[in-house]
């Protein structure tokens, strides 16, 4: 399964943008990108997913490079509960998600 | 709609003991998958199903762990002669397609003394 590579841990103030990076230099043609995040104490949840094209949706913004080497999660305003750990996966065909540590994303008041 | 739900939601046992855990999907989700998280860690995945095809079940660690799952829906995760390092919070999750979003139970804690 192709990996990806995020930083540990990120913060980020209440009210601002939040990016988080990935790096999936390894992606195959057919690999969807998926984000998931885990709240403390929580079973993760789905934030988005995508192939190629940039994605939106209530929760958040997914900027995929042209080259879908790397990618990055817009959160457009964080709050407080968006602290979490954000998970960056890529899914086969056969659609098993492999997740590594994430991102530990704080967010200051 | 009803999440996917799973019990126990916390399961205490000795060494050696076999263990079940339960997971009801979500209704009409043909994918379902058994992940587990040991404390600090990310998921690890153990088993996914779909459909009627044969189950993937490239990420038990044991021959201690079994899973099934009956008529398509629940699915039993069980873990014969338990050892201390089965210890984790087992996750399930089911899908509507192979492709789509996942949506996970709240776990089960499992302890083992």
């Amino acid at each position: 399964d192709a990996k990806t590579t995020q930083p540990n841990s990120m913060e980020s103030n209440e009210e601002e943008p939040v990016h988080l990076p990935c790096n999936h230099s390894t992606i195959s043609g057919t690999d969807y990108i998926h984000w998931y995040r885990q709240l403390p104490s929580q079973g993760p949840e789905y934030v988005i997913h995508g192939l190629t094209s940039n994605v939106n949706n209530r929760m958040a913004s997914l900027a995929i490079a042209e080259d879908r080497k790397s990618s990055t999660l817009i959160l457009h305003r964080a709050t407080l509960r968006d602290a979490a750990v954000y998970y960056c996966i890529l899914s086969g065909a056969n659609s098993k998600l492999t997740f590594g540590k994430g991102i530990t994303l704080s967010v200051r008041p | 709609g009803a999440g996917v739900s799973q019990s126990p939601s916390n399961k205490v046992t000795e060494k050696g003991k076999d263990v079940e855990l339960r997971c009801d999907p979500i209704s009409g989700h043909t994918a379902l998958y058994w992940y587990r998280q040991s404390l600090g860690q990310g998921l690890e995945f153990l088993i996914y199903f779909q459909g009627n095809s044969a189950p993937d079940k490239s990420g038990l660690p044991s021959d201690r762990f079994s899973a099934e799952r009956t008529g398509g829906s629940v699915s039993t995760l069980t873990i014969q002669r338990t050892q201390q390092e089965d210890s984790a919070v087992y996750l399930c999750a089911s899908s509507l397609l192979r492709t789509s979003e996942q949506f996970f139970g709240p776990g089960t804690r499992l302890t083992v003394l």
